[in-house]
């Protein structure tokens, strides 16, 4: 099985920060990511595809890289509506989650 | 308007069973791979399972290999989950999700919750 590791697990940042997430692969996807914004008790909101393809009505602040077994998200200027808890997931072989990075108000 | 509507979630005894139900509105149901993906209280996404459009092809997350499955019926615009011999450490929210092609998960349901305590 594939796993997906984020780091951190949790990070402290302040409105107008850049942020950077980090998920990596246990084995090499191609470009086979996902990243996933949820908040508390709501269903989790698709950000990025194929690691880099900002899906449809996403703000342009959020954007993904990355290729093989290492890939980013970054938000470029934290707003408010961010703080959150971001999950990346792989659909190379079947699917896997990683463990989230919650951000939360520094 | 695209909408899943997850029902069938309970309480029940280890060892027991339910089928879980989403009903698919707003898309051509037949047309996307659907999934199911759990979420333990406090805890993180866990991807369970997913069938291809026509229902030919099934996939599982080992952790439920065996107990769970996975259907559909495209008449009725619906995707199935029978769960069976649950465990505490099924206890979660389950989500029925949609498929964006080969790309991630574009539209998520609100979840139906499982409880298995005695």
């Amino acid at each position: 099985d594939i796993q997906m590791t984020q780091s951190p697990s949790t990070l402290s940042a302040s409105v107008g920060d850049r942020v950077t997430i980090t998920c990596r692969a246990s084995q090499s996807i191609s470009n086979w990511l996902a990243w996933y914004q949820q908040k508390p008790g709501k269903a989790p909101k698709l950000l990025i595809y194929k690691a880099f393809f900002l899906e449809s009505g996403v703000p342009s602040r959020f954007s993904g890289s990355g290729s093989g077994t290492e890939f980013t998200l970054t938000i470029s200027s934290l707003q408010p509506d961010d703080f959150a808890t971001y999950y990346c997931q792989q659909y190379n072989t079947y699917s896997t989650f990683g463990q989230g990075t919650k951000v939360e108000i520094k | 308007e695209v909408q899943l509507l997850e029902s069938g979630g309970g309480l029940v005894q280890p060892g027991g069973s339910l089928r879980l139900s989403c009903a698919a509105s707003g898309f051509t149901f037949s047309s996307y791979a659907m999934s199911w993906v759990r979420q333990a209280p406090g805890k993180g996404l866990e991807w369970v399972s997913m069938i291809i459009s026509d229902g030919g092809r099934t996939y599982y997350a080992d952790s439920v290999k065996g107990r769970f499955t996975i259907s559909r019926d495209n008449s009725k615009n619906t995707l199935y989950l029978q769960v069976n011999s649950l465990r505490a450490e099924d206890t979660a929210v389950y989500y029925c999700a949609k498929d964006k092609g080969p790309n991630g998960i574009d539209v998520w349901g609100q979840g139906t919750t499982v409880t298995v305590s005695s």
